[in-house]
């Protein structure tokens, strides 16, 4: 069955970089895109971005351009999400999602807790 | 960029009766490409609804989406106990994706 398994929650200071990993089982990773969504405490849902694993290419919410970077490994079927410069607004759950060809998330991960506080 | 704007915020009903959200876009939403999501405390969003009007794998026929170009809707036309959450739509036909800020479907 299709499961995507995130890393652990994580603490970080203010100005520093946090790197969430989202592990793929159950399907063709290559096949879909991976995009990454969060959600700050008590509040709705933020698209970040995605990556497509077969090539490594990647799309940018405007307002992380610059500080976000997705990446793949397909060894191991994973992607990763890295947001540097973190401030106390970043505190969030950050979701990975696949997505195919013209649909949308049909499956999330369970989400990774980011704190950031001095 | 594509702003999506539910209502209500919060729709408080008892089981067994019907709910209607709205979803209304800034622009029209290319190819009717507008889904739904039911989120429960604690769990990561479900996708519920795609292209408008599909339902996704694991949800009853009790709940049924409608509409196209900027007007969408979600309905559950008899709540259940279980269907008590927060219902999010997005629009994934034009980039950058975006979500609506959710309706709260809470117990009366």
């Amino acid at each position: 069955q299709v499961q995507l398994v995130q890393s652990g929650a994580e603490m970080k200071k203010p100005g520093a970089s946090v790197k969430v990993s989202c592990k793929a089982s159950g399907y063709t990773f290559t096949d879909y895109y991976m995009h990454w969504v969060r959600q700050a405490p008590g509040q709705g849902l933020e698209w970040m971005g995605w990556i497509y694993p077969n090539s490594g290419s990647t799309k940018y919410a405007q307002k992380f351009q610059g500080r976000v970077t997705m990446t793949r490994d397909t060894s191991i079927r994973t992607t990763y999400m890295e947001l540097s410069s973190l401030s106390s607004d970043d505190t969030a759950m950050y979701y990975c999602a696949r997505q195919y060809s013209e649909s949308p998330h049909d499956f999330w991960g369970q989400g990774t807790l980011v704190t950031v506080s001095s | 960029e594509i702003v999506l704007t539910q209502s209500p915020g919060t729709l408080s009903l008892s089981p067994g009766e019907r709910a209607t959200l709205s979803c209304r876009a800034s622009q029209s939403v290319n190819g009717n490409y507008l889904a739904w999501y039911q989120q429960k405390p604690g769990q990561a969003p479900r996708l519920l609804i795609y292209g408008a009007s599909s339902r996704a794998t694991g949800f009853p026929d009790r709940f049924s989406g409608s509409g196209s170009g900027t007007d969408f809707t979600l309905t559950i036309s008899r709540l259940e106990p279980e269907d008590f959450a927060v219902y999010y739509c997005q629009q994934y036909g034009n980039a950058p994706w975006t979500f609506g800020q959710g309706t709260k479907v809470d117990i009366k």
